[in-house]
């Protein structure tokens, strides 16, 4: 069965620096999103990506995030200037249509803000 | 504020009982709603989905859909205990971006 896949499965980086998270969504899916799941919270939407724009995006998405769809497989979720509040499961998932239709989590990548 | 709520649990029921999860959203014009499960650290993984009221059964697992009420829940028969999980509902209220919005989760644990 196709998956999301995303890599690191966890990143430790210090605090101040840029990381980059990577995402292969599922290969005829044409819509992308990033969420996120801080320790023992509920998982709260970032933002999602359509036809290599962004269509929504959350209050938590400000400037020091930016998504970008390099190529004809990857999604990459950039934080610019990591902060310690930055520490969380970062998911990836993909939707096969915009409206209505589920969505396909990735194994998550664990970033660590030292 | 699209705000969905659920009860934390831990919700403990025997093996081989019906295990019932509920959830109620605020937001009167969401369209769909996702079960999801989740293990402890690892993703969200796809149970169901329903879209119109009434009931929607795939195995042992029954999706409920009350629109008036704002209100869904599902329910898992022959409860397994390797269906200890956390359950999340999530709501897509059908904006551009397709957001869900997920509640906090029920923790369910099964014993045998």
């Amino acid at each position: 069965e196709p998956e999301v896949t995303q890599t690191p499965s966890h990143q430790v980086t210090q605090m101040g620096q840029e990381v980059i998270l990577r995402c292969v969504p599922i290969s005829n899916h044409l819509y992308f999103y990033w969420y996120r799941q801080i320790l023992g919270q509920k998982v709260e939407f970032l933002v999602s990506f359509y036809n290599n724009e962004i269509s929504e995006k959350s209050e938590i998405f400000d400037d020091q995030f930016s998504v970008e769809r390099p190529d004809g497989s990857n999604f990459t979720l950039k934080i610019r200037s990591t902060k310690l509040e930055d520490s969380a499961m970062y998911f990836c998932a993909s939707s096969d249509l915009m409206v209505d239709q589920p969505q396909h989590f990735g194994d998550g990548t664990r970033l660590s803000i030292l | 504020q699209k705000e969905v709520e659920q009860n934390s649990g831990p919700l403990s029921v025997p093996e081989g009982a019906i295990a019932s999860l509920n959830c109620t959203y605020s937001d009167r014009v969401s369209q769909s709603f996702f079960w999801y499960r989740q293990y402890s650290g690892k993703s969200p993984e796809l149970i169901m989905s329903i879209y119109s009221n009434g009931d929607k059964e795939d195995g042992r697992f029954t999706a409920q859909l009350n629109k008036a009420s704002q209100y869904v829940s599902l329910l898992i028969r022959d409860s397994q205990p390797s269906d200890s999980a956390t359950y999340l509902c999530a709501v897509n209220s059908g904006g551009a971006g397709n957001m869900l919005t997920f509640g906090g989760g029920t923790r369910l644990m099964v014993k045998p």
